[in-house]
């Protein structure tokens, strides 16, 4: 089992490019979530999919948009980049099974940095 | 709205001595609670979790209760090992079961050998 990969693991874009990251969820899960975690703060919650729909939302600008493909993966997109978008960005995945509250497995990340 | 609050670090301890990291939280309703462990270079792991008021989540020697009375969720270990240097994040789900966590700013933890 190769948990929950993503990829690119680190890239370099210039302000108001636009970058697209993704994710692979563990096998059996078919949920992402996606987070955001700058230089030494927690991870905030940007937002969710399940069933090829975002299901809930942080409090993050249009400018960051999802999607979710039939086979569960994910991408994470955003455009207009500024300088303070420049962040780790994880990707969770998990089992929605009737709410059951069930681990969350997390990738490595990817490290963006906009210069 | 919910919160969690972590305190602050760096926390240095020597190999084998006693380990506090404090987490309090703020929520409306009943929250799942957990501790996040991330290495250097990686993402994060879950350590222990809890889903009920007086819970206990325990792993690795870790423990952390769920104590609804002071919104509380710290983590201890008995003996730490130079192993244990790590970033430590306290979390909770809101709302309990949808996985979208609400984290604290992290406790990175040194052991000296």
């Amino acid at each position: 089992d190769a948990g929950v990969t993503q990829s690119p693991t680190h890239l370099i874009k210039t302000r108001g490019q636009q970058v697209t990251l993704r994710c692979s969820p563990k096998s059996g899960h078919d949920t992402v979530s996606w987070y955001q975690q700058a230089l030494g703060q927690g991870p905030q919650f940007i937002f969710q999919y399940y069933e090829e729909e975002e299901r809930q939302r942080g409090n993050f600008p249009d400018r960051f948009s999802g999607h979710q493909f039939p086979n569960y993966s994910s991408e994470l997109n955003v455009n207009a980049l500024l300088l303070g978008d420049s962040a780790l960005y994880l990707c969770a995945s998990s089992l929605t099974k009737g709410w059951k509250n069930t681990e969350a497995f997390f990738g490595q990340g990817t490290r963006l940095t906009v210069v | 709205g919910n919160s969690v609050t972590q305190m602050e670090g760096p926390v240095t301890l020597s190999e084998e001595a006693f380990l506090t990291i404090n987490c309090t939280y703020t929520a409306t309703g009943y929250p799942s609670l957990f501790w996040y462990v991330q290495y250097p270079g990686e993402g994060l792991q879950l350590l222990l979790k809890a889903t009920k008021a007086d819970d206990k989540g325990s792993n690795k020697g870790f423990e952390a209760t769920y104590r609804k009375e002071t919104t509380s969720f710290h983590l201890e270990k008995g003996s730490v090992q130079v192993s244990d240097s790590a970033v430590y994040f306290c979390a909770l789900s809101d709302p309990p079961g949808t996985y979208k966590y609400i984290f604290g700013t992290g406790t990175r933890l040194k052991v000296l050998a």
